[in-house]
């Protein structure tokens, strides 16, 4: 049962160029969330998606991030135009849905880089 | 909104001392507790939860207990392993909510 998928592992982009980071949650998951993860400091919600909607986006910036989850195929994280504040781990988690008993699995992360 | 805080990090202790790291928490409702692991290079791992008041987390040693009195979560071990080291995170999540993660608290064991 394979986990919580992400890549690319580590993302090099100039500023300017575009980054997209990929989520495969696990299997049987409807629900996934991008957090940002700057050294030394902890996680920072960015948005939390089911099937084909946003649910909530309340920590993404509102300029140049967008994220989507497909009905079919990852979630995308997008960040158009990085700049060298974007550098940082960006994980995903996904759960299998809202109930009493739900956990957040992990993936390994992306760490983007910006030169 | 909900939050939640935890002590503020590094922790440094020799092999085999007793650990606590707190956490507290605001929140409406009754949210589920959880203390998450990550392991260096690594993402996050669940390492243990508690859905109602008084309940007791518990896995590897690690233990908390879900106090709705004090609005608290303590994560307690009775004696590290150098293999303890990592970053603990405190979280929370309501229903309907996404999840809230505290900064983290950065533990160092030394043999």
């Amino acid at each position: 049962n394979a986990g919580v998928m992400q890549n690319p592992r580590h993302l090099v982009r100039r500023r300017g160029q575009e980054a997209r980071l990929r989520c495969s949650p696990m299997k049987g998951h409807s629900h996934v969330y991008w957090y940002r993860q700057l050294p030394e400091e902890g996680l920072k919600f960015m948005v939390y998606l089911q099937k084909e909607n946003i649910i909530d986006e309340s920590g993404m910036p509102k300029e140049r991030f967008s994220a989507e989850f497909p009905k079919e195929g990852p979630s995308i994280l997008r960040i158009q135009q990085v700049v060298r504040g974007d550098s940082a781990a960006y994980f995903c988690a996904s759960s299998r849905g809202q109930g009493l008993n739900e956990k957040l699995f992990f993936g390994s992360g992306t760490q983007l880089s910006v030169l | 909104g909900n939050s939640v805080t935890q002590m503020e990090g590094p922790v440094t202790l020799s092999e085999e001392a007793f650990l606590t790291i707190n956490c507290t928490y605001t929140a409406t409702g009754y949210p589920s507790l959880f203390w998450y692991v990550q392991y260096p290079g690594e993402g996050l791992q669940l390492l243990l939860k508690a859905t109602k008041a008084d309940d007791k987390g518990s896995n590897k040693g690690f233990e908390a207990t879900y106090r709705k009195e004090t609005t608290s979560f303590h994560l307690e071990k009775g004696s590290v392993q150098v293999s303890d080291s990592a970053v603990y995170f405190c979280a929370l999540w309501n229903y309907g909510q996404n999840f809230v993660f505290g900064p983290g608290t950065r533990l160092s064991v030394l043999p």
